[in-house]
């Protein structure tokens, strides 16, 4: 069964620091992963995507990195503004192999509040 | 502003009616995805269509229905409702299906109530 975990579930931290968010994924065959940020209330925005090959990725203060092999990604923040907080989702595309197209598993998210 | 539209923004209804949720892509996007979100729960991925066609479905319940139009908008059928059907429910859109890598962009979601 294709599963994402995300941890961890909710984290605080001070304006300014850095974090670390977790994905691992039980997704095959593995078509690339998506990092998502929701505000609340909103639809998720795009923050990265990655494919097979590809080890990390940044946006900005945002980087994500991929271990294909131990099927685990993270997201790292970096300096970190009160506008970080929100929802951070990892998407997990699985290749349908017949039809064509991805079917795609979202985790539960990480809930980041960032405080003064 | 994403550029995906949907509508209505909010909706209550009572258990047993209804409902219709509309999606417009963005602009040349083939793509549409339906996806429900209830109250502290992850995204829950329903049902795709490319090019007005069904693609892929996901966790989607009999009582649910969808359909892409040939001029791309997309719509979400919701029947029989119940109290657990309340949930966000997000459209998103991207440009193509082939397994290639690519963005969806999410509309603002519409907010259904059922009481």
């Amino acid at each position: 069964k294709n599963q994402v975990e995300q941890s961890p579930q909710s984290l605080i931290i001070l304006e300014g620091k850095n974090c670390t968010l977790q994905c691992n994924y039980t997704v095959s065959p593995f078509s690339n992963l998506r990092w998502y940020k929701q505000d609340t209330g909103r639809g998720p925005v795009s923050l990265t995507i990655m494919t097979f090959s590809e080890n990390t990725k940044s946006n900005g203060r945002y980087t994500a990195t991929l271990d294909a092999d131990t099927k685990q990604s993270s997201l790292h923040i970096t300096a970190s503004q009160l506008s970080d907080s929100a929802s951070y989702i990892c998407v997990v595309s699985a290749r349908v192999l017949t039809g064509g197209g991805n079917k795609l598993t979202f985790g539960t998210g990480t809930q980041l509040k960032v405080e003064l | 502003d994403s550029g995906v539209t949907q509508t209505p923004k909010h909706l209550i209804t009572a258990t047993g009616q209804r409902v219709t949720l509309r999606c417009s892509p963005r602009s040349g996007d083939l793509s549409v995805y339906w996806y429900q979100q209830s109250l502290d729960q992850g995204l829950q991925f329903l049902i795709q269509y490319y090019n007005g066609e069904e693609r892929a479905k996901g966790n989607i319940l009999e009582r649910f229905s969808a359909q892409q139009f040939p001029d791309l908008h997309s719509e979400l059928n919701l029947s029989s409702l119940e109290l657990g059907d309340s949930a966000l429910y997000f459209c998103a859109s991207s440009r193509q299906d082939r397994g290639f890598q690519e963005t969806q962009y999410f509309g603002p979601g519409t907010r259904l109530l059922v009481l």
